[in-house]
């Protein structure tokens, strides 16, 4: 099936030691997201990728940074996480077509110590 | 700037019930869309249902449907027949931007849904 998936599920990294979150999409999609999500809130858009060309939201740390190699991955860098970075992680997809619904992975949960 | 609302920040239904969650929006655009996403405790956000401005018939999908008032900017999901499986949190979210850059959402805060057996 296609899909959209993330890897760690589940990662815990200490304070101030680099993480990185990965994505990989089966759907053949142009655009690629990265989403933070705190406890009891709404995902926030930190960052996307329209094939290579990257869109940063004008309020994402430079703590945060992105690399797409190829159309079917993308990764999350975190180079100094702190306690406040403690997050679900979602990865999303869409095609520059019809409705652009977004399809999502099942997220990475980090963890900071 | 857009702006999604969901005034109810936890609902629950009996089982078999019909439920219906609020949504209501503020944009300037003409061309917009309008989604629900479904987030149970695992994490993923699931796609439920989609409802463009320009649709003139609401929504279905299966038990969900889009209750879509143009001129009150609400976009309210009702959930028919409840399951306990539909217990999690359902996010309301629009679209921004253009059609043909992928556009980014902007998501309400949620409701969480609980339903009772």
């Amino acid at each position: 099936d296609a899909m959209v998936i993330q890897n760690p599920r589940y990662q815990v990294t200490q304070f101030g030691k680099p993480v990185t979150l990965s994505c990989s999409q089966t759907l053949n999609h142009n655009v690629m997201y990265w989403y933070q999500q705190k406890s009891s809130q709404a995902p926030k858009l930190l960052f996307h990728y329209y094939d290579k060309d990257f869109n940063n939201e004008a309020d994402t740390p430079d703590n945060f940074q992105s690399r797409r190699p190829n159309t079917s991955f993308c990764f999350l860098d975190i180079r100094s996480p702190g306690l406040g970075d403690a997050a679900m992680y979602l990865c999303a997809t869409s095609r520059v077509s019809g409705r652009n619904e977004q399809f999502f992975g099942p997220g990475t949960r980090l963890t900071v110590l | 700037a857009q702006k999604i609302t969901q005034t109810q920040p936890g609902m629950f239904v009996q089982e078999k019930e019909a439920v219906t969650l609020d949504c209501t929006y503020d944009t300037s655009d003409q061309s917009y869309g309008l989604f629900w996403y479904k987030q149970p405790s695992s994490g993923e956000m699931i796609f439920l249902i989609y409802q463009g401005s320009y649709d003139e018939q609401n929504a279905t999908e299966g038990r969900y449907s889009l209750n879509f008032q143009k001129a009150r900017k609400s976009a309210n999901l009702v959930i028919s027949a409840s399951q306990l499986g539909d217990s999690a949190m359902y996010f309301c979210a629009m679209r921004e931007g253009f059609e043909n850059q992928g556009g980014k959402l902007i998501f309400g805060q949620g409701t969480e849904l609980s339903v009772k057996p």
